[in-house]
């Protein structure tokens, strides 16, 4: 069974940081892209970035770019999001996905505000 | 960058009626590879986004046969042949051809 488990969320001060993880199992890591999608409160669904299988191509939305950074561990069937200099805007739930939505994380709440 | 629009906004059907929601994008989403990456996603009340349909029409196994999925280049479709209670939520269509990625706003189906 294919699971996705996010951790790493919270409340933290504008231009803090935090990182995100999401441990994945049930299927061979190494072979998916990967990707972190995020819902503000009371809005729609946001693409953030994506990383291709092997790591060795990343992609963000323009308003993330600089800040975030997608990566991975195939290693350890872990993918990972480094958010810096977080803004209020930034507040959200996180998931993680594989594929283009092929399957999801539970989310993890991130909160920015002083 | 492509945009993605979705409509309508709102659904409000009794449960057995059929239901249409389209997604346009400002560029044909047939990419290099002859695929095309629209997909469809399902968020039900309270929970996680749920996966419904892959390229345009595919499937997923445990997606129900009155879901369906039409359409090519910049113009799709997701039709529900008769709706059921459990189809209430918000579902949004997700493409994944170029980069950056782009969600349509989602439509929100009500259950009368």
């Amino acid at each position: 069974e294919v699971q996705l488990v996010e951790s790493g969320g919270g409340l933290v001060q504008p231009g803090r940081s935090l990182k995100l993880s999401c441990a994945a199992s049930g299927f061979t890591f190494s072979n998916y892209y990967m990707a972190w999608v995020r819902q503000a409160p009371t809005k729609g669904l946001e693409w953030v970035a994506s990383i291709t299988n092997s790591g060795g191509s990343t992609y963000y939305r323009d308003s993330v770019k600089g800040r975030f950074t997608i990566s991975r561990d195939n290693a350890k069937s872990t993918l990972y999001l480094q958010m810096d200099s977080l803004r209020s805007e930034d507040t959200a739930t996180y998931y993680c996905t594989r594929d283009v939505g092929g399957y999801w994380g539970q989310g993890v709440m991130v909160t920015v505000s002083s | 960058d492509v945009v993605m629009t979705q409509t309508p906004v709102s659904l409000s059907l009794a449960i057995g009626q059929p239901a249409s929601i389209s997604c346009k994008s400002s560029q044909s989403l047939l990419g290099t590879s002859g695929k095309t990456f629209l997909n469809w996603i399902l968020q039900r009340p309270g929970q996680s986004p749920k996966r419904l349909i892959y390229q345009v029409s595919k499937l997923y196994s445990e997606v129900p046969d009155r879901f369906s999925g039409s359409g090519s280049e910049t113009e799709f479709t997701l039709k529900i042949s008769r709706v059921e209670a459990e189809d209430l939520g918000v579902y949004y269509c997700w493409q994944g051809t170029h980069f950056p990625h782009a969600f349509g706003s989602g439509t929100k189906l009500e259950i009368k």
